[in-house]
Order: structure tokens, then C-alpha cells, then sequence
């Protein structure tokens, strides 16, 4: 098992409706959690960070945390087809600063 | 506002060849961690420095090396270069080894043929 796994791809959603990525971790002692971005062939975007259950909302971007489930998702409201990439989830355990990478999951947004 | 600087961009080596990768952290970033993605696949964690001491580990194999310098910029040394090596390298920096925030520079894409 994988320690960071998210929800497998592609996820093609309608340009102005709300993209739904999800993300679970093995690790419950893991603190931080942080959603990246990637455009094909350019490096991963930071694009929000979570430490705390609930919910963080950034303009369109939403995070949600449940530790006790460990899970942790990413709400892109209004999608655009520029959020058309590939979303990364990662965690941050107790070991000094790394990150630990999910697979990925991949986002079409149709116009 | 400064990023993080990797060069080369791009780089070709033969078999058995070795490579050199240089990282330049954005600066008062004491903090850099290298990756290896390979393609279609997540980042996989290499190695990282905090404030020029190695902090942590990952799946780096033995033929590469690394180090952070006194003015903190980082170097990636790869010997006996496979192809299985090929994957794009991303190098990030951070302000403070727990700090929230990685900023990952353009990366290298390295070539093994």
C-alpha cells in the first residue's frame, strides 16, 4: 500500500462546475498536508496547504482535513479549462521535512 | 520575486556516464530537497539538506551523491548513469526544514541513452 494514494483519473468535469480530489495517507502522524499542481513536463505548483481538520478555502480552491480518517481533498470550485493538470497530493510526516507524493490525479476541464 | 534555479535544463549523457546537477534555493533558504519523477509517476524523494548538513534520506541510490555548500546551493552527483535513470530532477527549497512552504525550482531533465 502506498503511503499517499488519491483517487485514480482521469476526472473530466464541465468548465464551471465544481472538481472533487481526494487523498488518503497512511501515516497518522503525519502534521502537514499540501496540494500541488503540475502542468505536463514543468514542475509541481504549491497551490494550498493544510494543517488543521476542517476546512481552508483559497479563492476557487477549497482544502478539507479529516485526521481521524485520514483523508484530506481538494475542491476546485468554477473550474476552469486552465485548471486542466495534474493535481499532486503530499504529505508531510514526522521526519524532518520531506514530502511523500501521491500518484497523482489527473483533471480535464472541458469548456 | 526570485525562484528556485536548476541547471542544466536539459541535459543528454551516455551509459556508465556521470552528471553533475546544481540547485540555487530561493534565497535566505537554508533548506533543499532533491526529487527524481520519472515519467508518469509521482516525485519520488532523493535526498535533503538543512543548513548544509544532510537532514534526511530517501530512495537515493548509492551511485549518487549530494551536498549543500556554504552559500546554499545544493549538487546532485550521478555516476554509472543507467537508463533507468532518465526522469526529470526537481530540486526544491524551503525556508526552515519545517516550514509549510517548498518551492520547486524548473527541474533538470536528464537523458540517460
Amino acid at each position: 500500500q502506498k503511503e499517499v494514494e488519491q483517487n485514480s483519473g482521469p476526472l473530466s468535469v464541465p468548465e464551471g462546475a465544481i472538481a472533487s480530489l481526494n487523498c488518503t495517507y497512511s501515516d497518522r502522524g503525519s502534521q502537514s498536508f499540501f496540494w500541488y499542481r503540475q502542468y505536463s513536463g514543468k514542475s509541481p505548483e504549491l497551490i494550498m496547504f493544510i494543517y488543521s481538520n476542517g476546512d481552508k478555502e483559497d479563492g476557487r480552491f477549497t482544502a478539507q482535513l479529516n485526521k481521524a480518517s485520514q483523508y484530506v481533498s481538494l475542491l476546485i470550485r468554477d473550474s476552469q479549462p486552465s485548471d486542466s493538470a495534474t493535481y499532486l497530493c503530499a504529505v508531510k510526516g514526522t521526519n524532518a521535512g520531506k514530502s511523500t507524493f501521491g500518484d497523482g490525479t489527473t483533471l480535464t476541464v472541458k469548456p | 520575486a526570485a525562484g528556485v534555479i536548476q541547471s542544466p535544463r536539459h541535459l543528454i549523457k551516455e551509459k556508465r556516464e556521470t552528471a553533475t546537477l546544481k540547485c540555487y534555493p530561493i534565497p535566505r533558504h537554508d533548506t533543499v530537497y532533491w526529487y527524481q519523477q520519472g515519467p508518469g509517476q509521482d516525485p519520488q524523494f532523493l535526498i535533503s539538506f538543512y543548513e548544509k548538513m544532510q537532514s534526511d534520506k530517501g530512495s537515493i541510490p548509492d551511485r549518487f551523491s549530494a551536498q549543500q555548500f556554504s552559500d546554499y546551493h545544493s549538487e546532485l552527483n550521478m555516476s554509472s548513469l543507467e537508463l533507468g535513470d532518465s526522469a526529470l530532477y526537481f530540486c526544491a527549497s524551503s525556508p526552515g526544514r519545517s516550514s509549510y512552504e517548498q518551492y520547486f525550482g524548473p527541474g533538470t531533465r536528464l537523458t540517460v541513452t
